[in-house]
């Protein structure tokens, strides 16, 4: 079975600061990669995926995660946050193939002024 | 493209009454999903519908929880006998067939059992 994990339920930074939220999974083929961010009273929205390739991938509003196989992680990143960053944010798995996608518990960010 | 509609955004029901949650997937898309979210469980796969036939409903609660798709425009997510636990907010989300996937979702109904 497969599972993710996001060690972080809350993290604070201020704004223009640089951020990473973590995200660690457990399967043992090649996984579907996902980062979503959910902004308050509203459904989720993709952010960027990862099937293979180069392992840095870019997504929108210059986020961007980076692939590990090795430290089975997936890490999203910034290079300068702001307030309308301020979200939730999901590390999400589907297996080869398969049609189930598993979350995280979330990463509550919070960007300070 | 208006993206996926779930009706209504919130509803409020008796503890032992019904509770009717309604999703229109965004046109085109094969596949459609219900998801449960709690703050205790975070995000719960409850059924997964392909070209409208139930493909696995292995994440809905078997006695109260039903869903259907009759025909390729929206979804229904129906709680009997809706109990204080059944309180969360319920997520529909469709997705292309072929796009490995990518889940497109609704803002989500969030059920109020008093």
């Amino acid at each position: 079975a497969q599972s993710v994990t996001q060690p972080d339920a809350r993290v604070t930074v201020s704004e223009g600061a640089s951020l990473q939220l973590r995200c660690k999974y457990s399967y043992s083929g090649t996984p579907y990669l996902f980062w979503y961010v959910q902004y308050p009273r509203q459904g989720l929205q993709l952010l960027l995926k990862y099937y293979s390739g180069d392992p840095v991938v870019q997504g929108v509003n210059g986020f961007e995660a980076e692939f590990s196989k090795s430290n089975s992680s997936f890490h999203l990143r910034k290079a300068s946050v702001h307030w309308s960053d301020s979200a939730v944010y999901f590390c999400a798995l589907s297996r080869t193939g398969g049609y189930k996608v598993v979350f995280g518990s979330g990463t509550r960010l919070l960007v300070s002024p | 493209n208006a993206g996926v509609i779930q009706t209504p955004r919130h509803k409020v029901t008796g503890k032992g009454q019904e509770a009717t949650l309604w999703c229109e997937p965004i046109s085109g898309h094969s596949a459609v999903f219900w998801y449960r979210q709690t703050i205790v469980q975070g995000l719960e796969f409850l059924t997964y519908f392909r070209n409208q036939a139930p493909i696995d409903d292995s994440g809905m609660p078997k006695e109260r929880f039903s869903a259907q798709m009759p025909n390729q425009s929206h979804s229904t997510l129906k709680i009997q006998s809706t109990q204080p636990q059944d309180s969360a907010v319920y997520l529909c989300a469709s997705s292309p067939l072929g796009v490995q996937n990518t889940l497109y979702f609704g803002a989500g109904t969030r059920l109020s059992v008093l």
